[in-house]
């Protein structure tokens, strides 16, 4: 158990909608990462997050925003649902030191876009 | 964008054999991480390198950083199916001071009894 929580497991929507993954980091980090993964694409980076504040972006769509609260939980919002969003959703957490920067994952969500 | 380059891409191997998976980059890293992550389920961190041609040994994994801190291997000595994983690096770039790791593409490997 890495100590990171994201909810929920699994999430099945259509094309179109919008959903929210949340996800609560090790206690004591102040950072926050969210990653797609995908069969065809790895481990994909979209957004950081540092004591509520953005800190650097990847490969993140338009259609996705991010943002961290006070009680340093992180929700990650994806609308405009399209298939191809279909993925594993991790979020990971760290303490942002260099030069560790050792990031620790939680379980993923599961999302299928039907 | 400092890629990093992993391989084999796929590895399959029988219980009590060896075998090493590469992590290559052109760019130098200020350290470099290996997961290990099961279907479904989130990468678990295995280990940190920090220093150019440090050497770490976990059980029956040794791990090494290249001593210009641009590659690393990873070595499973006497594999057992328990190993089976897919496994990443990930590197931290000099300049990013706020954590962000590059991820490889990683290696699947497979242990078979």
């Amino acid at each position: 158990d890495s100590g990171v929580t994201q909810t929920p497991k699994h999430l099945i929507t259509a094309t179109g909608q919008r959903v929210t993954l949340r996800c609560s980091p090790r206690s004591g980090d102040l950072s926050v990462y969210w990653y797609q993964q995908s069969l065809d694409q790895g481990l994909q980076f979209l957004i950081q997050y540092y004591n509520g504040e953005e800190r650097a972006k990847g490969n993140i769509l338009e259609r996705f925003s991010a943002q961290q609260f006070p009680d340093l939980h992180s929700e990650l919002n994806l609308s405009s649902l399209e298939l191809g969003d279909s993925a594993l959703y991790f979020c990971a957490s760290s303490v942002a030191t260099v030069p560790r920067n050792e990031q620790f994952f939680g379980p993923g969500t599961r999302l299928t876009v039907l | 964008t400092q890629l990093l380059e992993q391989s084999p891409q796929f590895l399959s191997i029988q219980e009590g054999e060896n075998l090493t998976v590469y992590c290559n980059s052109s760019s130098v890293f200020s350290s470099l991480q290996w997961y290990r992550q099961e279907p479904g389920e989130g990468p678990v961190l295995l280990v940190t390198v920090v220093t150019g041609g440090e050497v770490k040994k976990l059980k029956r994994l040794t791990f090494q950083f290249g001593d210009a801190r641009k590659d690393s291997s990873l070595h499973i000595t006497a594999a057992q199916p328990g190993d089976t994983g897919l496994y990443l690096c990930a590197g931290a770039g000099r300049t990013d001071s706020w954590g962000k790791l590059q991820f490889g593409a990683g290696t699947q490997v497979v242990v078979t009894p």
